[in-house]
């Protein structure tokens, strides 16, 4: 069965720091998966999706994810964060069967920015 | 391009009444999906249309919610009666096709409280 782990519930960051959040998958086949974010108060915004080719992929803001086979890993990047980062971001795998499209998403990571 | 529009944003009602939630694709969207998403987890899929057909309902508790999407455009989804575990942000998606590969746009959600 596909799932999502996200270990880290809550991250806090300083301004201008790096940023690294973890996300493990479960899935079968070769996976479909993606990087959303959530702000308060906003619907879901896709960072990023990784479905084949390059194993590094650049999103918008700034955030890049590498697709690591053999660690069944996804994780997101950023070289410098910005206190407009804070937000709850959200691992998803994607499971396509009998025409139907199933997200199956980790349980988010908080991001804290501290200036 | 307008987003997905949903509507309330907020609701509260007490267990066993009902409540309904009205939601807008993006213009064009053959495919809307509704999520429920439980605070501090991630969303969770209810229902997948396909212009006006459910493509997946497998895990919609049909005892209490149901969907329609009459005219492949808008979509309602409802409870009832409610209870007190269905409180939930519920997020509405959609997307141009039937492929993972196609981008799902999220709405704004509608936070549902049940006392």
């Amino acid at each position: 069965a596909q799932s999502v782990t996200q270990p880290d519930i809550h991250i806090t960051v300083s301004e201008g720091a790096s940023l690294e959040l973890r996300c493990n998958y479960s899935y079968g086949a070769t996976p479909y998966l993606f990087w959303y974010v959530q702000s308060p108060g906003q619907g879901l915004q896709l960072l990023l999706k990784y479905f084949s080719g390059d194993t590094l992929v650049q999103g918008i803001k700034g955030f890049e994810a590498e697709f690591k086979r053999s660690q069944s890993s996804f994780n997101l990047r950023k070289p410098s964060v910005h206190w407009s980062d804070a937000a709850e971001y959200f691992c998803a795998v994607g499971a396509g069967f009998e025409g139907a499209n199933n997200l199956f998403f980790g349980t988010g990571t908080r991001l804290t920015v501290i200036p | 391009e307008a987003g997905v529009a949903q509507s309330p944003r907020y609701k509260i009602i007490e267990k066993r009444q009902s409540v309904a939630f009205w939601c807008n694709p993006i213009s064009g969207h053959a495919t809307l999906y509704w999520y429920q998403q439980i605070l501090g987890q991630g969303p969770k899929l209810l229902i997948q249309f396909q212009n006006n057909g459910v493509v997946d309902d497998s895990q919609l508790p049909k005892d209490r919610f149901s969907a329609e999407r009459l005219k492949g455009v808008d979509s309602t989804l409802k409870i009832q009666p409610a209870k007190l575990e269905d409180s939930a942000v519920y997020l509405c998606a959609s997307n141009w096709g039937a492929g993972l590969t196609d981008t799902q746009y999220f709405g704004p959600g509608t936070r549902l409280t049940v006392l």
